[in-house]
C-alpha cells in the first residue's frame, strides 16, 4: 500500500501526558498537511509543510502542538499535556506540488483522553 | 473568509433512489471545489472534483456541477446503493499562493436501506 499511513491508529491517555503521532505521506508527495476532526464535523486545518519547511499554522494550534518535518519526508505532531478538548480524530494528507490540488488523506489517528 | 456549507444531515434513503446532497461556498477568486467521502472507520477519500466554473465532476455514479453564478457544487447520484452509506464532504481550496488549506464544509451521513 503506498497510502499516506499514519501510526498509532488509536491512542488513549490520561489528561496532562504527551502524546506524539507519526505521518508518513506518499513518497513523492511534498506537501504534507495535519488536520483535527471530531465528531460530527469536517476536518479543521491545523498546519501545512512543503518539505521541511512549515508554511501555515492555524491558531488552532497552540502552543501544546508541535509538528515537525525534519527530513522533508515523515512528520510528527506532538501534543503536550494533553486535554480532554484534544480528543478527536488527527487527520495527516499529502499531495504533489505539480498535480493540482488534490490532497490524499491518511486514515486517521483516533485520540481520546481520559 | 472561504468557506462552505452543506445540507445537514443524516439522510436516509431506499437503494435505487435519487440523492441530492446541497453544497454552497463562499470564497473569493477561482476555487477548486471537492467533493470527499468517508467511509465508517476509514479516512476520507477524493471521490470527485471541479476546478473551475462549468467544469463536472463525475466517478463512480456521482456527479457535481461548479456553477460559479450559484457559488454551488451540489452531489448527485442517480441510484444509491446499500454501499453509498457514508459521510460525504464538500470542500474548497482556493488559488491564493498562500492558499493552502482545504476548508470543508460539516459532512452529509448517508444511509441506504436495502
Amino acid at each position: 500500500d503506498t497510502g499516506v499511513s499514519q501510526d498509532p491508529r488509536h491512542k488513549i491517555t490520561k489528561r496532562g501526558q504527551n502524546v506524539t503521532f507519526r505521518c508518513d505521506p506518499i513518497s513523492e508527495h511534498n506537501r504534507l498537511y495535519w488536520y483535527r476532526q471530531t465528531l460530527g464535523q469536517g476536518p479543521e486545518f491545523l498546519t501545512y509543510f512543503q518539505n521541511e519547511a512549515q508554511l501555515e499554522k492555524s491558531r488552532l494550534l497552540s502552543d501544546r502542538f508541535s509538528a515537525e518535518r525534519p527530513k522533508g519526508s515523515f512528520s510528527t505532531l506532538e501534543i503536550q499535556r494533553t486535554e480532554q478538548g484534544d480528543s478527536a480524530m488527527y487527520l495527516c494528507a499529502s499531495s504533489p506540488a505539480e498535480a493540482g490540488n488534490t490532497i490524499y488523506f491518511g486514515e486517521g489517528s483516533w485520540l481520546t483522553v481520559v | 473568509g472561504d468557506s462552505v456549507t452543506q445540507m445537514e444531515g443524516p439522510v436516509t434513503l431506499s437503494e435505487e433512489a435519487f440523492l441530492t446532497i446541497n453544497c454552497t461556498y463562499t470564497a473569493t477568486g477561482y476555487p477548486s471545489l471537492f467533493w470527499y467521502v468517508q467511509y465508517p472507520g476509514e479516512g476520507l477519500q477524493l471521490l470527485l472534483k471541479a476546478t473551475k466554473a462549468d467544469d463536472k465532476g463525475s466517478n463512480k455514479g456521482f456527479e457535481a456541477t461548479y456553477r460559479k453564478e450559484t457559488t454551488s457544487f451540489h452531489l448527485e447520484k442517480g441510484s444509491v446503493q446499500v454501499s453509498d452509506s457514508a459521510v460525504y464532504f464538500c470542500a474548497l481550496k482556493n488559488r491564493s499562493p498562500n492558499g493552502n488549506q482545504f476548508y470543508f464544509g460539516t459532512g452529509t451521513s448517508l444511509t441506504v436501506i436495502p
